[in-house]
C-alpha cells in the first residue's frame, strides 16, 4: 500500500519537544520527507533522507525512522513552527503520496 | 537561485479545457524530474504525477491518471498541466515543485508558488 497516516492535529508548550509521525508500508524501505506548510503559502522542505535538513531550515528540526513509522521532531518548538506538516515517500510502484498532514498548535 | 515560476489564477467554467505551467530556472531543466500537488480548498497535498523533461518519461497517480495530462517543453524549461473538461471538484491550488532522488529516498524541492484554479459555473 502507498498510503501513509499522520495524526490530523498535534499541540506543544512554547519551548518544548513534539514529535510528529507518519506511519506506511513504504516507510519500511524507504526515508520519508517532510514539509512545513504555513497559511497562504507552498510547501517548504523541512526534513529529506535519513535526516538531512536543506539550507536554511534550523537545527531544531529533525527526522528519524523505524519500521514503518517515519518522525520529525522539533525540539524546542517556537511561535513560528505553528504550521501544517506533511510526510511524503516513494514507494515500490514509483508513486510519491503524501500523508493526510498534521496542524501543529504551539500553545 | 533554483526557481520554479507557475503561471497566473485561472477561473474557468465547467467543461472547458486548461492549460498551467511552470517554468524552471537556474539549473538544467532536462535533468531532475518535476511533479504536480493539487490540494483542495482547506484540504492535504496530493501528489498527481511526474515528468522527466528529458526524455517526457511520465508516471501518474492511479487518482489522476486519465483525468489529467503532464506535459514539458524542454525548449523553453516548462512543465504543463492540462485538462480537457474542466470539473468544479478541479477547484484547488496546484503546485509544481522539482523532484530529487537519494538513496532510499525522494523530495520535492523548490516548490513553485502554486496556481489558483477556480471552476465554476
Amino acid at each position: 500500500s502507498s498510503e501513509l497516516t499522520q495524526d490530523p492535529a498535534v499541540s506543544v508548550a512554547l519551548g518544548q519537544t513534539v514529535r510528529i509521525t507518519c506511519q506506511g508500508d513504504s516507510l519500511r524501505s524507504y526515508y520519508a520527507s517532510w514539509y512545513q506548510q504555513k497559511p497562504g503559502q507552498a510547501p517548504v522542505l523541512v526534513i529529506y533522507g535519513k535526516n538531512n535538513r536543506p539550507s536554511g531550515i534550523p537545527d531544531r528540526f529533525s527526522g528519524s525512522s523505524s519500521g514503518n513509522t517515519a518522525s520529525l521532531t522539533i525540539t524546542g518548538a517556537q511561535a513560528e513552527d505553528e504550521a501544517d506538516y506533511y510526510c511524503n515517500s516513494r514507494d515500490s510502484s514509483g508513486n510519491h503520496p503524501f500523508g493526510g498532514g498534521t496542524k501543529l498548535t504551539v500553545l | 537561485e533554483v526557481q520554479l515560476v507557475q503561471s497566473g489564477a485561472e477561473v474557468k467554467k465547467p467543461g472547458e479545457s486548461l492549460k498551467i505551467s511552470c517554468k524552471g530556472s537556474g539549473y538544467s531543466f532536462t535533468s531532475y524530474w518535476i511533479g504536480w500537488v493539487r490540494q483542495m480548498p482547506g484540504k492535504g497535498l496530493e501528489w498527481m504525477g511526474i515528468i522527466y523533461p528529458g526524455d517526457s518519461d511520465t508516471r501518474y497517480s492511479p487518482s489522476f491518471q486519465g483525468q489529467v495530462t503532464i506535459s514539458a517543453d524542454k525548449s523553453i524549461s516548462t512543465a504543463y498541466l492540462q485538462w480537457s473538461s474542466l470539473k468544479a471538484s478541479d477547484t484547488a491550488m496546484y503546485y509544481c515543485a522539482r523532484l530529487w532522488f537519494g538513496e532510499l529516498s525522494g523530495w520535492f524541492d523548490p516548490w513553485g508558488q502554486g496556481t489558483l484554479v477556480t471552476v465554476s459555473s
